[in-house]
């Protein structure tokens, strides 16, 4: 079946590195994205990764995969206090042909002095 | 490019009343998804069309929520009647449709209140 879990809090001091974890359960090849949500705003995708690739790397934002216990992670260098928002966790699996796109419960990301 | 339109914002009605939610997707693209965000989740997908035909409407409530996209552009959504526990955003996406990736962009969704 199709699940994706995620731990629901995070809390930085600006400047340090935030890591957000995320759980998926799908057994065939898929896409996993990182999306960002802030407060009365839409999802905007951050980035993606393939499942066959450990990691992926975009300016301040690291992505790292472990096919093995299928576990996700994102990692933001130099956290802002622009970077609070929520971060879901998505997946599309391969499997089924219809682009289905599913997401975790979200990790809401605060970033203080 | 334009992006995912939706309409209204926001809305406030009385449980047992009926509402309707608008999107219109980017254009040509094939897949539309509607999803439930409640206060404090992440989205669950409520139905999936690829066109104009349904691939995914396992979660949503069809004893009081339909929805459709006639000729494979805009849809609705409509619950009839509401429930207090319906009151969420309602976010509208779409995506292109094909083997690779491709991003699903997303409107800024209603907000949805019932009282």
């Amino acid at each position: 079946g199709e699940d994706v879990e995620q731990s629901l809090f995070l809390s930085v001091r600006e400047g340090d590195s935030s890591v957000i974890n995320c759980t998926y359960t799908d057994s065939s090849s898929t896409y996993l994205y990182w999306y960002k949500q802030e407060p009365g705003a839409g999802l905007q995708l951050l980035t993606y990764i393939f499942s066959n690739m450990d990691m992926k790397q975009d300016q301040r934002l690291t992505v790292l995969l472990n096919k093995k216990d299928k576990h996700l992670s994102l990692r933001i260098a130099d956290t802002q206090t622009g970077d609070s928002a929520i971060y879901f966790c998505a997946e599309t699996p391969i499997s089924g042909g219809y682009n289905k796109l599913i997401f975790g419960a979200g990790t809401r990301l605060a970033v203080h002095p | 490019e334009a992006g995912v339109a939706q309409s209204p914002r926001y809305k406030i009605i009385e449980k047992r009343q009926s509402v309707a939610f608008w999107c219109n997707p980017i254009s040509g693209h094939a897949t539309l998804y509607w999803y439930q965000q409640i206060l404090g989740q992440g989205p669950k997908l409520l139905i999936q069309f690829q066109n104009n035909g349904v691939v995914d409407d396992s979660q949503l409530p069809k004893d009081r929520f339909s929805a459709e996209r006639l000729k494979g552009v805009d849809s609705t959504l409509k619950i009839q009647p509401a429930k207090l526990e319906d009151s969420a955003v309602y976010l509208c996406a779409s995506r292109t449709f094909g083997a690779g990736n491709t991003e699903a962009f997303f409107g800024q969704g209603t907000r949805l209140t019932v009282v």
